[in-house]
């Protein structure tokens, strides 16, 4: 199947700090890629689809200017947490398929702990 | 409701058991389907996608039911290593920027030696 890497894969920040994720597709291209987030013992939840050269589109509740996504290229996506808090501490997963309509190759996600 | 649903589990079952899965959405509109597995703390891993005329993968048999909006997953001759949390998945479909996937909530299994 298509790889999709994620980096970092796990950080550590202080509060009030930004973090950046990096979400890349190594062997395809992707015009769309996801940004979810998973709390412990529950599902992923959407939070914003990151379309290559126009804005990204976020999910209900989830702050566009507290969550910063730029989808760079055809093959990038960052998601910045902004202003971090210790309840943004979470697994943070990207996804990206191949096509539209098709299955969905995840990266390995950032574990992101916020003190 | 949620637009997919699933039994949270858990499932419980001895090795070497058939254990099904079942998973139901509410959008007509969806347009593909796809079961993952999720290990604990780690990233959703494609299991198999799901067609109307039912596909098979080894052990694994995924159903779509169209018409009454049911997708299954039939696991046979469970190992150890099968334990982990089944996710539906259901594409709703739309253009570029506008289509999504939703997920259920996962259903979890357990299989004892």
């Amino acid at each position: 199947g298509a790889v999709v890497s994620q980096h970092p894969s796990w950080v550590i920040c202080k509060s009030g700090t930004s973090v950046k994720i990096e979400c890349r597709s190594l062997d395809f291209q992707a015009t769309t890629m996801f940004w979810y987030r998973q709390f412990p013992k529950q599902s992923l939840m959407l939070m914003a689809t990151s379309n290559e050269g126009s804005k990204a589109t976020y999910e209900q509740g989830v702050e566009k200017d507290k969550f910063l996504i730029n989808h760079a290229s055809l093959t990038l996506s960052t998601l910045t947490v902004t202003s971090a808090h210790p309840e943004d501490s979470s697994f943070y997963i990207c996804s990206a398929p191949p096509g539209l309509g098709y299955e969905q190759y995840f990266g390995p996600g950032t574990r992101l702990t916020v003190t | 409701r949620k637009e997919v649903e699933q039994d949270p589990g858990p499932f419980n079952v001895p090795e070497g058991a058939t254990v099904a899965f079942n998973c139901t959405y509410s959008n007509s509109a969806s347009q593909s389907f796809f079961w993952y597995r999720q290990d604990c703390r780690k990233e959703p891993k494609l299991l198999m996608s799901v067609y109307s005329s039912g596909n098979e993968d080894g052990r694994f048999t995924a159903q779509l039911n169209r018409a009454s909006q049911y997708i299954s997953l039939l696991i046979r001759d469970s190992k150890l290593s099968d334990s982990a949390t089944y996710l539906c998945v259901v594409n709703r479909g739309g253009t570029s920027g506008t289509y999504k996937y939703i997920f259920g909530t996962g259903t979890r299994l357990k299989v004892l030696a």
